[in-house]
């Protein structure tokens, strides 16, 4: 079955750098468009960024423009988001979810959780 | 910016139904989505497609969208359904969410 496995979330101070990884099995990763949503502790969720299947398209909020960086490895199944120049507000749960071709998020990671604070 | 609004809480009995609704400007003319979120869990995908199911979801859940407003229908409303409701869409290449039902089933 689709399984979405996300790392590397902590503690960071403001300004600091993260990287976030999301290990993906049961389906053809290199088949499908992928992406990381956020969710501030209490709060509804938030788009941040999507990547293409051949990672040749990458979108981003506006609220990260400029800050983080999608990327994705086919051969290992595996998707990133490089996060700078952190923020409190980016203080958030960030899940990893397949995106199918009707533009809706079929799948979930566990999510992994994002602290920025001093 | 797009922007889709919800109501931030419904309430309703075991055994109603359950109308939550999903507002933005034109949204008939996109494809609207919902997911669940039950406290601790990650979201779970609905509907799709304004009013598909996917495999596994409860006959109960059903959707529409016309106009500027989509709507989740939860008919015979139980006590598992109790949860956030988030419907998404998109706009120009970007994803936008609604900022989430609390569902009281009470």
């Amino acid at each position: 079955q689709v399984q979405l496995v996300e790392s590397g979330g902590g503690l960071v101070k403001p300004g600091g750098s993260l990287r976030l990884s999301c290990a993906a099995s049961g389906f053809t990763f290199s088949d499908y468009y992928m992406s990381w949503i956020r969710q501030a502790p209490g709060k509804g969720l938030e788009w941040v960024s999507y990547i293409s299947s051949s990672g040749s398209t990458i979108y981003y909020a506006d609220s990260v423009k400029g800050r983080f960086t999608l990327s994705r490895d086919n051969a290992k199944n595996s998707l990133y988001l490089q996060m700078n120049s952190l923020r409190a507000e980016d203080t958030a749960v960030y899940y990893c979810a397949r995106r199918t071709g009707a533009g809706n998020f079929d799948s979930w990671g566990q999510g992994t959780l994002v602290t920025v604070s001093s | 910016s797009y922007e889709l609004t919800q109501p931030p809480s419904v309430s309703v009995s075991p055994g109603q139904t359950a109308s939550i609704t999903c507002s933005g400007d034109k949204l008939g003319d996109k494809f609207a989505c919902w997911y669940q979120q039950k406290a601790g869990q990650s979201p779970v995908l609905i509907i799709h497609q304004d009013s598909k199911r996917p495999s596994g979801i409860p006959e109960r859940f059903s959707g529409s969208n016309s106009g500027n407003t989509a709507t989740l229908t939860i008919s015979g409303t139980q006590a598992m359904d109790e949860a956030d409701y988030y419907c998404q869409a998109w706009d120009s290449s970007t994803v936008v969410f609604g900022g989430g039902t609390k569902l009281t089933v009470l």
